[in-house]
């Protein structure tokens, strides 16, 4: 079963605004990984966050960790037409695999 | 860097026939992943290998089978295709002792009337 759950399944904002979507897990993790797919394509990663970091950045990407309630958040800033895609948290369980979540689709407006 | 490739990108299949997926990758991974993804149910493992010549099932293995000949291949095999494993099929590796993350190949779609 699938580990990992997001929240919106779909979001829709306009370029310039900010993007936040929430996955949610269900046991202890080694780390916490939020994937991205543009349409047909295969994940990309975007950011890693282990279980004793409660926020990390990248350039226009934030990610939070709240390990006491198996939650995680990934904030897009300043959103771009680019940046339209699905989104998926996915978590390392120490057993060299990961489980993914269905995803949130992103649609950024002109 | 190639990175990771897969063979072939599109499959027609009738129901009961076989093939075999291509994963290859040039990165001297260890690891490596096959998953299927299929609308609103994100990716799900099939089977996946921590080595050569080693191979272990994943959340749904049923209907495939896999092999690990060399390091940088990794096949996926359907012996009898049934309808129900109409997908798209994606291969990932990673070294993992090093870092964790996945490098995924562009996938596979299969259709299987």
């Amino acid at each position: 079963s699938q580990q990992g759950e997001e929240d919106p399944q779909a979001l829709s904002i306009q370029e310039g605004e900010n993007a936040t979507m929430n996955c949610s897990y269900k046991t202890s993790i080694n780390n916490l990984q939020w994937y991205r797919q543009n349409s047909g394509r295969g994940l990309v990663h975007l950011i890693l966050i282990r279980s004793n970091e409660r926020e990390k950045h990248s350039g226009r990407l934030r990610v939070t960790l709240d390990t006491s309630k198996k939650s995680s958040s990934l904030l897009i800033t300043a959103s771009r037409a680019a940046d339209t895609a699905s989104y998926f948290c996915a978590t390392d369980l120490n057993d060299y695999k990961l489980s993914f979540g269905a995803g949130t689709t992103v649609t950024v407006r002109a | 860097n190639a990175g990771v490739t897969q063979t072939p990108k599109f499959r027609v299949l009738k129901t009961g026939q076989s093939m075999t997926l291509l994963c290859a990758q040039d990165m001297n991974h260890e690891y490596m992943y096959w998953y299927r993804q299929d609308p609103g149910m994100g990716l799900r493992l099939i089977h996946y290998s921590v080595g050569e010549g080693t191979t272990a099932k994943g959340e749904v293995p049923d209907g495939y089978n896999v092999s690990r000949l060399k390091k940088q291949n990794f096949l996926l095999g359907l012996e009898s295709a049934a309808p129900s494993q109409t997908s798209v099929y994606f291969c990932a590796s990673c070294r993992w002792t090093e870092q964790e993350t996945q490098y995924f190949g562009p996938g596979t779609r299969l259709l299987v009337l």
